[in-house]
């Protein structure tokens, strides 16, 4: 089983839409979770954090159940500029050791 | 605002050969990482550092790959005999903490290994 797992993707959606991401990770010990950006053979860049209590930027709530080992990503009213590929990140080993996913690619389109 | 550079943009060299890849990490940052991701692939975690020594690394950070902070600005990684394999792009991360603090990465290093 993969460390972390994303939904595959694409989402091609309109815009406006509201789309929701899902991320599974598997190891229990896990600490802190994430959610980076990143544009097309660019860097990655925080997105937002992810707590138990789940937390909310703007268009953007990010939710963690960690009974389930499961992360989410939810984005209302999506923008064209949205469009990227958003990745699932959990750090362990006391924040030494970063896993990523392999990315969930969004197109929003006009 | 300040952000985590690095040198070349572009490295293209021989299967076989040495290269080192540069990094100047954000100044007040203490913890450094390097990542590769080969094209179409995910982001893979190489290596964190810490007060001068390596906190983790993976199974990817085999003999080949050593890191370095010479001075107090640059972090470095060099591959000792590139391979076909280690084509990819590289990129330096930095941060303040560790656990629950955000990552700042460098715009990448494309290494084109021939």
């Amino acid at each position: 089983r993969k460390e972390v797992e994303q939904d595959p993707g694409p989402f091609n959606v309109p815009e406006g839409a509201t789309v929701a991401f899902n991320c599974t990770y598997s190891n229990s010990a896990s600490q802190s979770f994430f959610w980076y950006r990143q544009d097309c053979r660019k860097e990655p860049k925080l997105l937002m954090s992810v707590y138990s209590s789940g937390n909310e930027d703007g268009r953007f709530t990010a939710q963690l159940n960690r009974a389930s080992q499961y992360i989410s990503l939810l984005i209302r009213d999506s923008k064209l500029s949205d469009s990227a590929t958003y990745l699932c990140v959990v750090h362990h080993t006391g924040g030494f050791k970063t896993i990523f996913g392999a990315g969930t690619r969004l197109f929003v389109k006009a | 605002e300040p952000e985590v550079t690095q040198t070349p943009s572009h490295q293209v060299t021989q299967m076989g050969q040495e290269v080192i890849l540069r990094c100047v990490p954000i100044s007040n940052h203490l913890y450094f990482y390097w990542y590769r991701q080969i094209l179409g692939q995910k982001v893979e975690f190489l290596v964190s550092f810490y007060n001068n020594e390596i906190s983790e690394k993976s199974e990817i950070f085999d003999d080949q790959f050593s890191v370095e902070r010479p001075d107090g600005s640059n972090f470095t990684l060099k591959i000792r005999s590139t391979k076909l394999e280690d084509s990819a792009m590289y990129f330096c991360a930095s941060s303040t903490g560790v656990a629950y603090n955000e990552q700042f990465f460098g715009p990448g290093t494309r290494l084109t290994v021939l």
